[in-house]
């Protein structure tokens, strides 16, 4: 089975501070992606990874950062965390010529 | 207009329902489509992939794909509460790129 795991299932920060989530997955997939799932909007792609340090800007960038510095781990980073990234953040990893992702457990982030 | 639109319920249904989801799509360029199923507080789980139109089935679940309707449908049979979440669609049109999900539906499954 693959296995994407998340450092925290909660964490609160404070507005301005510096965030790092991290993601790891043990299948060797070169694909991984953030995402935020916020009610009523669904899934918005942030940053996805094709290989290690490559990353592509996915849909909503604006306020993050990535890094991939190894194959299996995937961080994000909120460089001044604001009260409107308060939501939830998702990690996903796919094998290479298939279409489907496979998700962590999630991180609910609160910024206050 | 939303280019994957999904009925956010929530839908409530009997234990051993058929129960039927729906999303439809404005990008013809969508060829790969999948279902998950999101327990509360929980990452959404890979339940349906299929590829192009057609049908798929996997024990209780059966995934359909119409393409010229830009239509989508998860079916689950003999429905039990453990199948009670939230199922989202989703649909790229390439491999492992842009994905889109739908918003979710709620379901709730009454012993």
């Amino acid at each position: 089975d693959v296995k994407v795991t998340q450092s925290s299932r909660y964490l609160v920060k404070r507005t301005g501070e510096k965030v790092f989530l991290e993601c790891v997955q043990d299948m060797d997939h070169e694909n991984m992606f953030w995402y935020r799932q916020d009610p009523g909007l669904g899934l918005r792609l942030i940053y996805f990874s094709y290989d290690v340090k490559m990353k592509e800007k996915g849909d909503i960038p604006e306020g993050y950062s990535v890094s991939r510095e190894k194959k299996e781990r995937f961080s994000l980073i909120l460089e001044s965390a604001s009260t409107n990234q308060t939501s939830m953040y998702l990690c996903a990893s796919s094998p290479p010529g298939r279409g489907e992702q496979y998700f962590g457990p999630g991180t609910r982030l609160t910024v206050t | 207009q939303k280019e994957v639109e999904q009925d956010p319920g929530p839908l409530s249904v009997p234990e051993g329902a058929i129960v039927s989801l729906n999303c439809t799509y404005s990008n013809s360029a969508f060829q790969y489509f999948m279902w998950y199923r999101q327990y509360s507080r929980k990452g959404p789980e890979l339940l349906m992939y299929t590829y192009s139109s057609g049908n798929k089935e996997d024990g209780r679940f059966t995934a359909q794909v119409d393409k010229s309707s830009k239509y989508i449908s998860l079916f689950i049979r003999d429905s039990q509460p453990s199948d009670s979440a939230t199922y989202l669609c989703a649909m790229s049109p390439r491999l492992n790129n842009d994905m889109r999900f739908g918003a979710g539906t709620r379901l709730t499954v009454k012993p």
